[in-house]
């Protein structure tokens, strides 16, 4: 089974350029996550998506970050302008079920973004 | 909102050691408690879950008990492998997965 794809795998930009991170899920999976995971820290829930709706993104700075999942299967992510305090991994993952009681989380392997 | 603390890193045991990793947990009702961790060049993955008290979740030789009272979700091994190095993430979920800030573990041989 192929797991969650992710690209590109290392971004490196200056402040205020934009950024596009692109996510496929694993077939079948209806939810989908988009985590923002700052050094030295745990990810954080930017923004859940089941099928194309968005379920939670109060947690998405939304005057600089947009995300969309057109057809319910695969991500983007935007960033612009980026600023320094940006520079993280972004992590996609999906799941079959939605909520965070029951369901198992499968993470692909990130995006690294440094802005400079 | 929900919080996790767990053990600061880094951790460094020689194989064979015995593990804890101390998590202690914040949340409204009763979440689901979880281990993920991610090793190195990988993405993050579930190691173990509970989901109600006194649950006990285990994998690989890890354990982790759901103590209410306590509000914990340690992670143990009886005996570390080089295999397991890596980072350990203790993760709660109500609403959402609320994540630690992680524990990176070395095991050297």
């Amino acid at each position: 089974e192929a797991g969650v794809a992710q690209s590109p795998r290392y971004k490196i930009i200056e402040k205020r350029q934009s950024v596009a991170f692109w996510c496929n899920p694993i077939s079948g999976h209806a939810t989908l996550y988009w985590y923002q995971q700052i050094l030295g820290q745990g990810p954080k829930l930017l923004i859940q998506f089941q099928n194309n709706g968005v379920v939670d993104d109060s947690q998405l700075p939304k005057d600089r970050f947009s995300a969309e999942r057109l057809k319910g299967v695969d991500s983007t992510l935007k960033i612009q302008p980026a600023k320094l305090e940006d520079s993280a991994v972004y992590l996609c993952a999906s799941s079959l079920t939605q909520g965070a009681r029951s369901g198992e989380l499968f993470f692909g392997e990130g995006s690294r973004l440094t802005v400079l | 909102g929900d919080s996790v603390t767990q053990m600061e890193g880094p951790v460094t045991l020689s194989e064979e050691a015995f593990l804890t990793i101390n998590c202690t947990y914040t949340a409204t009702g009763y979440p689901s408690l979880f281990w993920y961790v991610q090793y190195p060049g990988e993405g993050l993955q579930l190691l173990l879950k509970a989901t109600k008290a006194d649950d006990k979740g285990s994998n690989k030789g890890f354990e982790a008990t759901y103590r209410k009272e306590t509000t914990s979700f340690h992670l143990e091994k009886g005996s570390v492998q080089v295999s397991d190095s890596a980072v350990y993430f203790c993760v709660c979920g109500s609403e959402k997965l609320v994540f630690g800030k992680g524990t990176k573990l070395t095991v050297n041989p």
